[in-house]
């Protein structure tokens, strides 16, 4: 299994422009998620998907959209970037339901700069 | 809300020393946590988790984490830490659909 994938692993943007970012899990995980990583702040949980269809806003969810329209993939798109949205994006996924399997398995993140 | 406080954002220790990183949550319904560390430039890796039975958690390298629900803790310690668990460390939290971490502490080991 390759687990969780990113890409790209960095990327620029200009202010104003828009992007896509990748994540890809082939352990048929319901559960998939994005955060934000930054300086002094931790992580922080910007949108998450239960399932193929379903989606929900974590706690900065604002500038992102997301969609799952397989239980494989699960892209974050920035529609019109701005410096503030300069950080490293880690993509989770894990198994739903209660016991032993909440563990989140992470992407390797991609770095993105807005300039 | 959830929140997950972690006392120390940067912890110097000498190698073969022993360490304690805190770790505070605070929850009214019952969590799940987890102790994630993160070598540079890389993504988030388990560590150990507490789920629900023994009060103590192991991870294979030598950390171990106690659930303390009495004060909300989980601190993680190792008896004798090596010059390679110099990584950035992070306590989190879940309950339900989502998980809170904490602002991570980063561990760095003085040869």
């Amino acid at each position: 299994n390759a687990g969780v994938t990113q890409t790209p692993k960095f990327q620029v943007l200009k202010t104003g422009q828009s992007m896509t970012l990748q994540c890809a899990q082939d352990m048929n995980h319901e559960y998939m998620s994005w955060y934000r990583q930054d300086p002094g702040m931790g992580l922080r949980l910007i949108h998450y998907s239960v399932g193929a269809g379903i989606t929900d806003q974590g706690e900065v969810p604002n500038g992102y959209n997301v969609s799952r329209s397989t239980t494989e993939d699960f892209p974050l798109r920035l529609l019109s970037a701005a410096p503030s949205q300069t950080s490293v994006y880690f993509c989770a996924s894990r198994i739903t339901g209660a016991g032993r399997y909440n563990e989140q398995f992470f992407g390797p993140g991609t770095r993105l700069t807005v300039l | 809300a959830q929140s997950v406080t972690q006392l120390d954002s940067q912890v110097p220790v000498f190698e073969e020393a022993p360490v304690e990183l805190r770790c505070n949550y605070s929850s009214s319904v019952s969590v799940y946590l987890f102790w994630y560390v993160q070598y540079p430039n890389q993504g988030l890796q388990l560590l150990l988790k507490y789920l629900s039975g023994s009060t103590l958690v192991e991870s294979i390298n030598g950390f171990e984490a106690e659930f303390n629900k009495s004060q909300t803790s989980f601190h993680l310690r190792k008896p004798s830490v090596h010059i390679s668990d110099t990584a950035e460390y992070f306590c989190a939290a879940n309950t339900g659909n989502q998980f809170y971490f904490g602002t991570g502490t980063s561990l760095t080991v003085i040869p």
